[in-house]
């Protein structure tokens, strides 16, 4: 079962909107939790890092919030572009490994229409 | 400007062939790791380094191998394609710090035919 799981799956929204997508996780232990942005056929793009004791971070128009006692993250995005359109993939990391293991959701796929 | 390189971005090869993704990055960084994805799925680790002549496998078993004999340098080798490695392939780096500097490339889609 995926440790990761995000949604909605897909979600479309017109030009000049606001958005939230969610993501709740079961990761443990925590250390941080990280939203990408991957573009079609592209890498994923960092957006936001947040870690345990951080509950929320902006990027321009982009701002997570964690909430590291019930599991749960958002991705907040105000004024939605065309060039929003993406995956919005949420990623966390334990703490338990030197290699800081990272946990992969499926992605929200966000599609913003004219 | 992405720091970290692949290439080719896309490769349609037939079966049997051997191949080899291309995966460069100039920050440095010691570990590097390789992802396969597949539409609509989640990242799966098949291979990562913590430094050169470091490598073993990730989560996800894959019939390919990797190399590191230079810092910037992690690519990844098939040595017999099948349609079953269709896929898109994602090469990343990190700092020693696990917590920032995680960078991905723009990946390579490969198909099989």
């Amino acid at each position: 079962k995926n440790q990761v799981e995000q949604s909605p799956q897909s979600l479309i929204i017109l030009e000049g909107k606001n958005c939230t997508l969610q993501c709740n996780y079961t990761v443990s232990p925590f250390s941080n939790l990280r939203w990408y942005k991957q573009d079609t056929g592209r890498g994923p793009v960092s957006l936001t890092i947040m870690t345990f004791s951080e509950n929320t971070k902006s990027n321009g128009r982009y701002t997570a919030t964690l909430d590291a006692d019930t599991k749960q993250s958002s991705l907040h995005i105000t004024a939605s572009q065309l060039s929003d359109s993406a995956s919005y993939i949420c990623v966390v990391s334990d703490r338990g490994s030197t290699l800081g293991r990272l946990y992969f959701g499926r992605g929200t796929q966000l599609t913003v229409w004219p | 400007e992405a720091d970290i390189y692949q290439t080719p971005r896309y490769l349609v090869i037939g079966t049997g062939k051997k191949i080899t993704l291309e995966c460069s990055q100039t920050m440095g960084h010691d570990k590097m790791y390789w992802y396969q994805q597949d539409p609509g799925m989640e990242l799966h680790l098949i291979h990562y380094s913590y430094g050169v002549n470091s490598t073993e496998k990730g989560d996800l078993s894959s019939e390919s191998t990797v190399s590191r004999i230079r810092t910037e340098h992690f690519p990844l080798t098939l040595e017999s394609a099948r349609p079953s490695h269709t896929s898109q392939y994602l090469c990343a780096s990190s700092e020693s710090d696990r917590i920032y500097g995680y960078t991905f490339g723009s990946g390579t889609r490969l198909t099989v035919v």
